[in-house]
């Protein structure tokens, strides 16, 4: 299986703030790489697809960027509503699809 | 706009069947261009892929539960359902359902809101 090492697993931010979050894999896995945010009690929301490919109505103020075995989560200015829990996931080699452990945001 | 919908019980007792239903409106799961997911999150902790089912009825389950498994399929309902036989309390989570993108780009979009399974003793 490829596991996925998200870091930090924890991140503490302000409003306003810019927050990076890493997802490096135990093996290549070319660009098939996504990120969600999941907030308490909802289901988890594609943000980007294709390691850097922003899904229609996510706000720009998120990228991705990264290939083969590291990859990055940029939140430009950090706004109220972007603490949440987020997620990387691959869809290079299945079975099994696999997640990384999760990154919590919270506010400082 | 494609939405998904869990449904099922919501109590199972341990070494029964859980069983639950994704029902698709707005898109047809017959469509080629997608495969359809099931996801599970144990309370607090992260998330899991459980396995896909294809239109042809093909499917792929993850490892780890391949042998309590079954993903079926019902078109004429356009919905898809989620088996795992012998449950024990490991099994308790909240289970999502999701429309699978493969063919090119992949990711998984939109998720059903997901529903909880405990399992008692």
């Amino acid at each position: 299986d490829i596991q996925l090492i998200q870091s930090p697993s924890f991140l503490s931010a302000s409003v306003g703030d810019r927050v990076t979050i890493s997802c490096r894999a135990s093996q290549g896995i070319s660009s098939y790489l996504a990120w969600y945010q999941q907030k308490p009690g909802k289901a988890p929301k594609l943000l980007i697809y294709a390691a850097s490919t922003l899904q229609s109505g996510v706000p720009s103020r998120f990228s991705g960027s990264g290939s083969g075995t590291e990859f990055t989560l940029t939140i430009g200015s950090l706004q109220p509503e972007d603490f949440a829990t987020y997620y990387c996931q691959q869809l290079d080699d299945y079975p099994p699809i696999t997640f990384g452990q999760g990154t919590r945001l919270e506010i400082k | 706009q494609v939405q998904l919908q869990e449904s099922g019980p919501g109590l199972v007792k341990a070494s029964q069947t859980l069983s639950l239903t994704c029902s698709v409106s707005g898109g047809s799961i017959t469509s080629g261009d997608y495969y359809w997911s099931w996801i599970r999150q144990p309370p607090g902790k992260g998330l899991e892929w459980i396995g896909y089912i294809y239109y042809s009825g093909s499917t792929y389950y993850n490892p780890s539960l391949k042998s309590r498994l079954i993903i079926s399929l019902d078109m004429s309902k356009n919905d898809f359902s989620l088996n795992v036989r012998s449950v024990t309390a490991a099994d308790t989570a909240v289970y999502f359902c999701a429309r699978h993108v493969w063919f090119g780009d992949r990711y998984f979009d939109p998720w059903g809101p997901g529903t909880l399974v405990t399992v008692s003793s």
